[in-house]
Formats: C-alpha cells, structure tokens, sequence
C-alpha cells in the first residue's frame, strides 16, 4: 500500500524557516517524479514543487521559486522541502504528492498534509 | 501558464440525477504526437486529501466507479457524474500536467439538492 506521511509543519513567524519532511512507503520511490501541493485555508489546490526520481530535474512554482528547495534522497525514500523567507501567504496544508515515472503524469496518490501556518 | 478554469462554481443536484462539471484551459493541453490530453480530474472531500478520479482526460483511474467519467479534448472537458450517491459530495477539480506550473482549476463544489 502506498503511503505517504509528511511531518514538519508547525508556526512560524513572517521571514522564517521550515523544513517539510514527507516519509513514503509502499512503492519504489526511487522511480518516480515526487511533488509538493499546497491548499489554504478554504481554498483551492496550488502546485507548488516537482523533483524528477533523480533529482536531476527541478520544478518551481514562480510563487516560491528562490525561497523553496525540494530535495529527496532515494536511499531513505525520503522528500524534503526546505522553506525560507516565509509570508502569511505561504500558510497551507502542504501534501507530499507521487507524480509518474515522467515529468508529464498526473498525482495518483497525496499524503494527509502537514500545516504550515506564517504569523506574528 | 496555463490558466483552468471550472464551471459552475457549485451545482446542487438530487440523488440519481447527473452532474456535470466542465473545465477549460486556456491553451490546448492536446499533445499531438501521442494524441493524448493532458488533463486529470480530482476528487475531495472535507477533511481529506485529494483523490484522482481522471487522467489522459478520460481515463478512470483504478477503483473509481464508473458512473464517473470524463471527455473533452484540446481545451474542454468535462466531468460527468451519470447517477449522483451521496457519497460524491466533494470538490472537484480539474489539473493540467501538460506544462508546468501544473495548474488546478478553482474547483467545483458538488452538493446534493
């Protein structure tokens, strides 16, 4: 079964830092694009981040780009994503998400989120 | 970017009736080499992830009913549900993964009337 458990999120406040840790299991992780997705607070779904299965190809939404790093390490079936410079407009439940074995595929499983929420 | 949008923004619809959700893009997500839309629909439900229900536009993805299903192409689509249950009150969203950014729709909300 196909499991994908994020951890890491938590208050911070407005120019600070987070890491988002995503634990997945259940599949060969090493085989395929990862992705980030992030929804506020009753709204709708934002993509925010896509790593290739080697990490040799790096997507980013223009919205985080130079303030996000996706990051995975096949070896621990790990994905991260390191968060800088942090804005209210950043709060979300942020979902690791399994692309496909291409760039071009659609997610075909989420993890339940993990709450990021930028305040004074 | 590609920009998606949905409509209606909710729809209320009785028990057995059908649904129907349109999306549009606003360049084709048809690529013509393979001749495959790329268009995923998603279902969510309060308090949970989203599910993919759709992709290659019409494809239903792996033990989703089939009362749901999908069509379109180029830059429409639509997302129909022939015979609404209870248990499809959700949001619906449409995604291109044609290029990135991979844009969702605003989502349509699904209730039952």
């Amino acid at each position: 079964e196909v499991q994908l458990v994020e951890s890491g999120g938590g208050l911070v406040k407005p120019g600070g830092s987070l890491r988002l840790f995503c634990a997945a299991s259940g599949f060969t992780f090493s085989s395929y694009e990862m992705d980030w997705v992030r929804q506020a607070p009753g709204r709708g779904l934002e993509w925010v981040s896509s790593v290739s299965s080697t990490s040799d190809y790096i997507y980013y939404a223009d919205s985080v780009r130079g303030r996000f790093t996706v990051s995975r390490d096949n070896a621990k079936n790990s994905l991260f994503l390191q968060m800088n410079s942090l804005r209210a407009d950043d709060t979300a439940l942020y979902y690791c998400a399994r692309g496909g074995y291409d760039h071009n595929a659609p997610i075909d499983y989420w993890g339940q989120g993990t709450l990021v929420t930028v305040s004074s | 970017d590609i920009v998606m949008t949905q409509s209606p923004d909710s729809l209320a619809v009785s028990l057995g009736e059908r649904a129907t959700i349109n999306c549009k893009s606003s360049q084709s997500v048809l690529y013509s080499s393979n001749n495959k839309n790329y268009l995923a629909w998603y279902q969510q439900k309060p308090g949970q992830p989203p599910r993919l229900l759709i992709y290659w536009a019409s494809t239903r993805e792996s033990g989703v009913p089939d009362r749901f299903s999908g069509s379109g192409s180029g830059t429409d689509f639509t997302l129909t549900i022939s015979s609404l249950q209870a248990e499809d009150v959700a949001v619906y969203y449409c995604q291109q993964y044609y290029n990135t950014p991979f844009t969702f729709g605003p989502g349509t909300k699904v209730e039952i009337k």
